[in-house]
């Protein structure tokens, strides 16, 4: 079963155009996150939620709005698309919000044209 | 802002290699961890060491930390070509808005 799973896998569309990036976890943890690595490898936090409640939100621009449903979803909606934001951004739980082995799901590969 | 830096960016071996990878880290942490990443994939969790241990091993892996030189390593003994990956460091520092710093990781070749 898989334990973290992204949806779509690959995501390519215009600049300005919105998009949603859908994350769910069936391990029962209370914290998701959302990382962005960009094309240098480097993988930064964006947002982290525990329990459907935001706790960081690491400077990343209003285009970007986490929704949290229940606690096993966490998706990603981008408006207003800039090339800047091709990237890949990965989705992770982990059972709390301290420190504990964050499980990632296997990238989302966004391109904006 | 960035914390952890791994040293080499990248390390080609060959398969029955020891392969040995640092991370240095700026502030002071509370534990730190280590991840592979194939190629297209996602992150996945190898081992975690907490700032008053100084040695973990597991498996094949030996992680060091020396808190008063800020930096950790990474050996992976007995290398073999599923080993090929990146590796990255990551730190917390603990607290209430607990959050992971990554290194830029080191990309690792294991050569048959």
């Amino acid at each position: 079963d898989t334990a973290v799973s992204q949806t779509p896998k690959y995501l390519v569309t215009q600049m300005g155009n919105d998009k949603s990036i859908k994350c769910e976890q069936n391990l029962g943890h209370d914290t998701m996150y959302w990382y962005k690595q960009d094309s240098k490898k480097f993988l930064k936090i964006m947002f982290s939620y525990n329990n459907k409640e935001l706790i960081i939100n690491e400077t990343v621009p209003n285009r970007f709005s986490p929704k949290s449903p229940d606690k096993a979803h966490l998706n990603l909606h981008i408006n207003s698309l800039e090339l800047g934001d091709s990237a890949v951004y990965f989705c992770a739980s982990s059972q709390t919000g301290s420190t504990d082995t964050q499980y990632f799901g296997p990238g989302t590969r966004l391109t904006v044209l | 802002s960035q914390q952890g830096e791994e040293d080499p960016q990248a390390l080609s071996i060959q398969e029955g290699e020891n392969a040995t990878m640092n991370c240095s880290y700026k502030t002071s942490i509370n534990n730190l961890q280590w991840y592979r990443q194939n190629s297209g994939r996602g992150l996945v969790h190898l081992i975690l060491i907490r700032s008053n241990e100084r040695e973990k091993h597991s498996g094949r892996l030996r992680v060091t930390l020396d808190t008063s030189k800020k930096s950790s390593s990474l050996l992976i003994t007995a290398s073999r070509a599923a080993d090929t990956a990146s590796y990255f460091c990551a730190t917390d520092s603990g607290g209430s808005n607990y959050k992971l710093t990554f290194g830029k990781g080191t990309l690792l070749t294991v050569n048959p």
